[in-house]
């Protein structure tokens, strides 16, 4: 059985700091996907990153990294100098090679304040 | 524009009442998927359909039923076997191993 763990569940920083979402996951599979989703007040889960299992370099783009450790079970998720617009609710998620339902997390919750 | 569209936004349901929500895609994806989402529970899977008029449960499959008549189409009911239905359900298609795409969502409260 898979299971993907957040333990954060609320985080509050003040804009232009620096934060890193933890996720850690379990999975028997030697082949998976790893995703981060991003869920403003809005409702819609919008699309960040994927990384499959076989893949882990590290990956940045803008403001955003993620740290891939198979070692650890872990893809973490950096935020660099974080803006209000950050604040949303972020969602890592799982899914087996060959199969395209997901396991999510629990979330963080993700607040930005000026 | 491409996307998925989810109907209504916000949805009541009475006692003893069955309530449809509705999913349509315009991405030619084969896949479909309904999530449930809970305060502090994140997304539980409901049901999902890989091609037309075939789904399978997912872990919280009782109390809601599918059909898949058509690819793009992917409605939900939500039947008064549930009992505590009162959530925020999300659509998502996908196409073969790529990311899920998802609607915006519907609220649905009880009377």
């Amino acid at each position: 059985a898979q299971k993907v763990t957040q333990a954060q569940t609320e985080i509050s920083v003040v804009e232009k700091e620096d934060v890193t979402l933890d996720c850690v996951y379990e999975t028997r599979d030697t082949t998976y996907y790893l995703f981060w989703y991003k869920q403003p007040p809005s409702g819609e889960l919008v699309f960040l990153i994927r990384r499959n299992s076989f893949d882990e370099q590290n990956e940045i783009s803008g403001r955003y990294s993620w740290n891939f450790q198979k070692s650890t079970s872990s893809f973490n998720f950096t935020i660099t100098a974080s803006q209000v617009v950050d604040s949303a609710v972020y969602f890592c998620a799982l899914s087996e090679a060959g199969y395209s339902t997901l396991t999510f997390g629990k979330g963080t919750m993700l607040l930005v304040s000026p | 524009d491409g996307g998925i569209t989810q109907s209504p936004k916000y949805l009541f349901r009475k006692e003893g009442q069955n309530v449809t929500l509705s999913c349509e895609q315009n991405l030619n994806h084969d896949a479909m998927y309904w999530y449930r989402q809970d305060p502090g529970q994140g997304l539980r899977l409901i049901y999902y359909s890989q091609i037309v008029n075939d789904f399978q449960k997912g872990d919280i499959a009782e109390g809601y039923s599918v059909s898949r008549e058509k690819k793009e189409s992917f409605p939900l009911t939500v039947t008064s076997a549930q009992k505590n239905p009162t959530a925020f359900y999300l659509c998502a298609s996908s196409i073969r191993s790529q990311p899920q795409h998802f609607g915006d969502g519907t609220r649905l409260s009880i009377l």
